[in-house]
C-alpha cells in the first residue's frame, strides 16, 4: 500500500464548480503540502498543513490528523486552474524527505 | 513570493556528455535545497539533499558519483549529471528551504520551474 493516496487520479469539471481533491495517508506527518503542477511542470505551494483549515482566494486545504486526510478544494472553478495537484507528506522524523502522492489531473472546461 | 529560477529550463545532449543544472534562490537565502526527478506519469522523486557548505546527502539508489552536487552559497545549489545516459532524460526539479522562515520554526519550501533534460 502506498504511503500516500490522491482520488480522483482525473477529475473534469465544467467551469463554476465546486472541486474537491482527497489526499488519505498512512504515516506520520508533521506537515502536509498541497502543490500545483502546471502543464510546462513548473510546481508552485498552495498549502502547507498541520492541523485545521487554510484558504487562499478560491482555495480551501483541510487537514484531519486523526483520519489521516487533507482535501483541497477549488470554489469557482476556472480553466485556468486546470493543473496537477499533487499532495506531498513531510514524514515525522525525516525532516528533509516529502514524500508525494501521485497527483490529480484537474481539466476545467469553459 | 519567494522565487527559485533554474536553468536551463531544458536541454538536450548527446549520449556521454555531461550536463550542469543551476539552481538559484532570488530573493531569498536557503539553508538547505532539495533535488527531485520526474519520470513522466510518475511522482517527484528525492535525490539528493544539499546544505550549503556541506556534502550533499543523496537518497538510496542515486549514485552520487553520477548526480554531483555543489552548494557553494546560500543562493545556488548545482546538479551535474556526468556522462548522460538516455534513461537520465527526466524532469529535473530544485526546491529551496528558505532559512529566515526555518529559524523561526515555519518549513517553506519553494520550488523552482524545472528543467527538462533529455539525453540521445
Amino acid at each position: 500500500k502506498n504511503e500516500v493516496e490522491q482520488s480522483p487520479q482525473n477529475l473534469t469539471a465544467q467551469e463554476g464548480e465546486f472541486i474537491t481533491i482527497n489526499c488519505s495517508y498512512s504515516v506520520g506527518i508533521s506537515a502536509l503540502h498541497w502543490l500545483q503542477q502546471h502543464p510546462g511542470g513548473g510546481i508552485v505551494s498552495l498549502f502547507m498543513l498541520s492541523s485545521g483549515k487554510k484558504k487562499h482566494g478560491r482555495l480551501i486545504a483541510t487537514i484531519n490528523i486523526q483520519e489521516k486526510h487533507s482535501s483541497l478544494h477549488i470554489t469557482a472553478s476556472h480553466p485556468r486552474d486546470s493543473a496537477v495537484y499533487i499532495c506531498a507528506l513531510r514524514v515525522v522524523g525525516a525532516t528533509n524527505k516529502l514524500i508525494f502522492g501521485t497527483g490529480t489531473l484537474l481539466a476545467v472546461q469553459p | 513570493g519567494a522565487v527559485v529560477s533554474q536553468h536551463p529550463s531544458w536541454v538536450i545532449c548527446k549520449s556521454g556528455t555531461s550536463v550542469k543544472i543551476e539552481c538559484r534562490s532570488l530573493d531569498f537565502q536557503a539553508t538547505t535545497m532539495f533535488w527531485y526527478r520526474q519520470f513522466p506519469k510518475q511522482s517527484l522523486m528525492l535525490m539528493a539533499t544539499s546544505n550549503e557548505g556541506s556534502k550533499a546527502t543523496y537518497e538510496q539508489g542515486v549514485e552520487k558519483d553520477k548526480f554531483l552536487i555543489n552548494h557553494a552559497s546560500l543562493t545556488l545549489s548545482t546538479l551535474t549529471v556526468t556522462s548522460a545516459h538516455p534513461e537520465d532524460s527526466s524532469f529535473y526539479i530544485c526546491s529551496a528551504r528558505d532559512l529566515v522562515s526555518w529559524r523561526e520554526g515555519r518549513e517553506t519550501q519553494y520550488f523552482g520551474p524545472g528543467t527538462r533534460l533529455l539525453v540521445l
